[in-house]
């Protein structure tokens, strides 16, 4: 069974651009969402998404946006990039959307805004 | 508010020695806890979850952690060391954040070196 699949895995963009990172979720689960990891600020949750609506959604500005699709794949989007946007963003998927549920990651997208 | 907290940002130990690896959370309510790990440049991998089954949690590469509700501890130990084991170690806790949702909050990580 394939893992959850990010692309690109690496990526670099200057400040103003717009960036989309994809995510294939492991077959069979429904519910993805999307984490920020930076060395200062560590793990951080941006949104998840659950058949095709937004669940629930961290701190970040409006900048920051996705979507689900139909087949559970997912896509963010950043715009006007940051040079503090430099970050690796990670997916994740699992079956179901609540407590307890496991929760699986990629291999990452490595942004790099210069 | 929920939080965890990872006491050491840094643990070393010699390979074949104990690892242990501290996790606090804090909660009202009874948490679903997780650790992860993450080697260089790759994403984060599930080492073992607590959903209240039961208190002693054996996960992957022979690390368990233990839950303890008195000192809101779920701490990550294996009983020797080897080389392979040296990445960063993440605690998380998932809670509700409102009606179904639930949000994964994760520590700061530990970084794991084992030596020779």
């Amino acid at each position: 069974k394939a893992g959850v699949t990010q692309t690109p895995r690496y990526l670099i963009k200057t400040r103003g651009q717009q960036v989309t990172l994809s995510c294939s979720p492991i077959s069979g689960h429904r519910s993805v969402s999307w984490y920020q990891q930076t060395p200062g600020q560590g793990l951080q949750f941006l949104f998840e998404y659950f058949s095709e609506t937004q669940r629930n959604k961290g701190n970040f500005p409006g900048r920051f946006s996705g979507r689900q699709f139909s087949n559970s794949r997912s896509e963010m989007n950043v715009s006007t990039l940051e040079l503090g946007d430099s970050a690796l963003y990670l997916c994740a998927s699992s079956t179901g959307h609540g407590g307890g549920n496991t929760i699986y990651f990629g291999e990452g997208s490595w942004l790099t805004v210069v | 508010a929920q939080s965890v907290t990872q006491l050491g940002s840094h643990v070393s130990v010699s390979e074949g020695a104990l690892v242990l690896l501290r996790c606090n959370y804090s909660s009202s309510v009874p948490p679903y806890l997780f650790w992860y790990v993450q080697y260089p440049n790759q994403g984060l991998q599930l080492l073992l979850k607590y959903t209240s089954a039961a208190t002693l949690v054996k996960g992957i590469n022979g690390f368990e952690a233990e839950f303890k509700k008195s000192e809101t501890s779920f701490h990550l130990t294996k009983p020797s060391a080897h080389m392979s084991d040296a990445a960063e170690y993440f605690c998380a806790v998932m809670l509700n954040s409102g009606g179904s949702n639930y949000k994964l909050t994760f520590g700061k990580g530990t970084l794991l070196t084992v030596n020779p």
